[in-house]
């Protein structure tokens, strides 16, 4: 298994407030991603990273920022948390972003906002 | 219309059954991935295919390029083969960016 752990794996918390979600990996690999997965919908793009301090929006984006200060760490900030991001929130990694790369993917994190 | 649909969305087998899980796409695309969510929600990838077949033990992926579809097929199928199966595809000029289907869930029975 890639080495790819999330932190949190379960919060709840309350509309409004700030939450921070931290992606962690082992891989030293470059490309670094966070997804969104409700029913009825595929997993979903929100922000990913293909360096440190280089980072790109999704098709999710709006509400949420990204940040990448070291290769193992991409962390996702919920500014002020919606109901509508209650979630589950995986982050993925791959090597090289190329057209044949795999993305492994982390154990997700279930956010509930009330 | 979503760019990757799947089908079925659910499906029920017996154990030891041949399974067809469908995806068809709309883009035009560079590869087409496969990946297997356990009921405790871990996703790993199965296949990734640009061209032709794969096949890792009862597990066999299929793709057409001329009519944008591909299938996952599982053959004697065994109750730990219950999961979400989910079809995503890169598509060209998206570097690193994948798109996924809903998902076909499986639960295979004694």
């Amino acid at each position: 298994d890639a080495g790819i752990t999330q932190s949190p794996r379960h919060k709840v918390t309350e509309t409004g407030t700030p939450v921070t979600l931290r992606c962690h990996q082992t891989e030293n690999h470059r490309y670094m991603y966070w997804y969104r997965q409700d029913p009825g919908h595929g997993l979903r793009l929100i922000h990913y990273s293909y360096g440190v301090k280089d980072t790109d929006k999704g098709e999710v984006s709006d509400g949420y920022s990204v940040s990448r200060s070291k290769t193992e760490d991409f962390l996702l900030t919920l500014e002020s948390a919606t109901s509508s991001q209650t979630s589950v929130y995986f982050c993925a990694i791959s090597e090289s972003g190329g057209s044949r790369d795999t993305q492994y993917f982390g154990p997700g994190t279930r956010l509930t906002v009330l | 219309k979503n760019e990757v649909e799947q089908s079925p969305q659910n499906l029920t087998a017996q154990e030891g059954e041949f399974i067809t899980i469908n995806c068809s796409y709309s883009v035009g695309i560079s590869a087409l991935h496969w990946l297997q969510q356990h009921p405790g929600g871990g996703i790993v990838s199965l296949f990734m295919l640009s061209s032709g077949k794969k096949k890792h033990g009862r597990l066999i992926a299929t793709i057409n390029i001329q009519e944008k579809h591909s299938s996952l097929h599982i053959t004697a199928s065994h109750p730990r083969d219950s999961a979400v199966y989910i079809c995503a595809v890169k598509s060209t000029g998206t570097a690193s960016k994948l798109t996924f289907g809903t998902g076909t869930r499986l639960q295979v029975t004694l």
